[in-house]
């Protein structure tokens, strides 16, 4: 079964940093592009980053370039995102989601089940 | 960035009720449009990818149509199941962006 598993998440004070973690399996991690989308509460989706399967391109979203790093580790079947310099406005849930190509045009599935940051004092 | 606009932004409507939810990009997207269902507490589940091609394992009531900037996901015969919020998707950019959802709910 193809399966994303995050954590990671939790409570941190406004300026911290928090790392998170997506491990993959039911399928050839390495192969695929990986994203990060969050849901701030009882918002909408927002992409945050982007990573190729060997690390070659990395996208962020204007709202957290320079603050947060996706990364990936290939032998761990894992994917990474460091976020810095937390904001109360980056508290959502975060997702990871595998980029699939299907009749030649990206899209994200499996979701993995999210996990909830906090940004509070 | 690419703006995705849905609307209606909710409904209510009905078992058996044919539904249908549409979506605008601010350019043209060809057909890398891509459509979600989120139920609460739950991640989103691919339903449509490509404008019109129905993901494996979903319902062939759910429907997809459109190339462009506008397109349409259609809910022929509306079951319990489907009450959730549903949201559009391009990727026709790198920096993938989605239309704000639209929530059907149980009249």
């Amino acid at each position: 079964e193809v399966q994303l598993v995050e954590s990671g998440g939790g409570l941190v004070k406004p300026g911290g940093s928090l790392r998170l973690s997506c491990a993959a399996s039911g399928f050839t991690f390495s192969s695929y592009s990986m994203n990060w989308v969050r849901q701030a509460p009882g918002k909408g989706l927002e992409w945050v980053s982007s990573i190729s399967s060997s690390s070659s391109y990395i996208y962020y979203a204007d709202s957290v370039k320079g603050r947060f790093t996706i990364s990936r580790d290939n032998a761990k079947n894992s994917l990474y995102l460091q976020m810095n310099s937390l904001r109360a406005e980056d508290t959502a849930v975060y997702y990871c989601a595998r980029r699939w190509l299907l009749a030649g045009m990206p899209a994200f599935d499996p979701w993995g089940q999210g996990t909830l940051v906090t940004v509070s004092s | 960035d690419i703006q995705m606009t849905q609307s209606p932004s909710s409904l209510s409507a009905s078992v058996g009720d044919r539904v249908t939810i549409t979506c605008r990009a601010s350019q043209s997207i060809s057909s890398y449009l891509n459509w979600y269902q989120q139920k609460p507490g739950k991640a989103p589940k691919l339903l449509i990818y490509a404008a019109s091609s129905l993901q494996s394992g979903v319902p062939s009531r759910f429907s997809g149509s459109g190339s462009g900037t506008d397109f349409t996901l259609t809910i022929s015969s509306l079951q319990p199941e489907d009450f959730a919020t549903y949201y559009c998707q391009q990727s026709y950019s790198t920096a993938v962006t989605f239309g704000p959802g639209t929530k059907v709910d149980i009249k």
